[in-house]
Parts: structure tokens; C-alpha cells; sequence
């Protein structure tokens, strides 16, 4: 069982917006930035947002990220098949002394 | 290039030990935290341990405390797992991965929430 809690998958059309939601508590979403990425079978994951909504150089504005509370939100626009990977949330959680991740979100670009 | 290449993966029995390696290129290696992350075959990530430029801070899972020792040797910008009293459950690719600092007005601060750097990866398995 994750810390940060995100939905198993998630899927929409090509050309449409999907949002992955990542919740957790006070202990780390709450009081730390929040960090994306995005994983392709087979490889290493890759670093979308961080600081809850800063892209690194590279990433394309279709993907972008917002926090709230205790819960943090990765937005893609104008889906693409290319698209389709695991997205994961991670962020600092000061109770355990620990980087935390979600378990993960599968896209599929229908 | 900012380059991670792990190393030192392989095959070893319940109850031994192996020694990851991970080596730095293309940055200043001493001035960052670095860290292992894993993931285990079809499950998601699982941070394991990050160490602070000069070793003197260390942060680990609980999972692993006891058994693993992360260190470095910024003479030769290499990241290592000393993984010891190995189990099947800590079969997985292991990562190295570059912490990634806030910084304004020229000020930087680790809050651990990011990395911006990922190795390849290597593969342990803990098998009889």
C-alpha cells in the first residue's frame, strides 16, 4: 500500500485532457513540493513537473501540474498515443523520514 | 551529458550480499544528493536510500535499515548500494538518481522531492 494514493489507470481519446490525481496527508503532499513522471516499459522513469508545477527543460507545456491541500493533480492536454506510459507522484514525507511515491497510474490513449 | 550508469546487478542466493555501483558524469557529482530507487518486476517505485554530498547524512526505507549502507566517493564521482542479508522481496532494477535542489535568488535547499537524473538501471534477483 502507497503513501500517496493515485488512481490504477486512466484513460481518454487522442487530442483530449486527462488528469491523474495523487492524494496523500499534512505529513508529505501537505508540506513539500510535488514531483511527476512519466515511465515507458523497459526504462528508467523520466522527470515531468516538479515543485508541484515546473516542467524541465524539454517537457512540453501539454503536460502540467497543480497542488492543493493535501492533494496534487498531473494534467496532459492534447493526448497522444505517444502518451501512453506509468505516471507516478512522489514527494518528501516528513513523518517517515522517506521519499514516497504513488503506486502509479496507467494511461491509455484509446 | 549528464550521464548515471549503474553497474553490479546479477543473480544472488536469500541471505547474500551484493554492491551496486553508479557512475557520475557530465556534472559536479560532489555537490548533490544522490539516491538509489528501485522497482520491484511489475510494481511501482520504491525509494530506497539517498546520501548528502559528503556522506555525513543518510536516509533509508525502513525495509532496508540494517541490511543496506549507501555511500560515495566524490574522488570518483561513484554512488554505491551495499546490500547485505538479501531477501526474494528485494528483487527489482535498481536506480541511481540525482536529487533535485529548489533554488532562488541563488539560494538552493534539498527537500528530497525530486530527482532529475536516472540511470539505466540494474537488475538483482534474490533467488535460490
Amino acid at each position: 500500500q502507497s503513501v500517496l494514493t493515485q488512481p490504477p489507470s486512466v484513460s481518454a481519446a487522442p487530442g483530449q485532457r486527462v488528469t491523474i490525481s495523487c492524494s496523500g496527508s499534512s505529513f508529505n503532499i501537505g508540506n513539500n513540493y510535488v514531483s511527476w513522471y512519466q515511465q515507458f516499459p523497459g526504462t528508467a522513469p523520466k522527470l515531468l513537473i516538479y515543485e508541484n508545477n515546473k516542467r524541465p527543460s524539454g517537457i512540453p507545456d501539454r503536460f502540467s501540474g497543480s497542488k492543493s491541500g493535501t492533494s496534487a493533480t498531473l494534467g496532459i492536454t492534447g493526448l497522444q498515443t505517444g502518451d501512453e506510459a506509468d505516471y507516478y507522484c512522489g514527494t518528501w514525507d516528513v513523518s517517515l523520514s522517506a521519499v514516497v511515491f504513488g503506486g502509479g497510474t496507467k494511461l491509455t490513449v484509446l | 551529458e549528464v550521464q548515471l550508469v549503474e553497474s553490479g546487478g546479477g543473480l544472488v542466493q536469500p541471505g547474500g550480499s551484493l554492491r551496486l555501483s553508479c557512475a557520475a558524469s557530465g556534472f559536479t557529482f560532489s555537490t548533490y544528493w544522490m539516491s538509489w530507487v528501485r522497482q520491484a518486476p511489475g510494481k511501482g517505485l520504491e525509494w530506497v536510500a539517498s546520501i548528502m554530498q559528503d556522506g555525513s547524512e543518510k536516509y533509508f526505507v525502513d525495509s532496508v535499515k540494517g541490511r543496506f549502507t549507501i555511500s560515495r566517493d566524490n574522488a570518483k564521482n561513484s554512488l554505491y548500494l551495499q546490500m547485505n542479508t538479501l531477501r526474494a522481496e528485494d528483487t527489482a532494477v535498481y536506480f541511481c538518481a540525482r536529487d533535485l535542489p529548489s533554488c532562488y535568488g541563488g539560494s538552493c535547499s534539498w527537500g528530497h522531492d525530486a530527482f532529475d537524473v536516472w540511470g539505466q538501471g540494474t537488475m538483482v534477483t534474490v533467488s535460490s
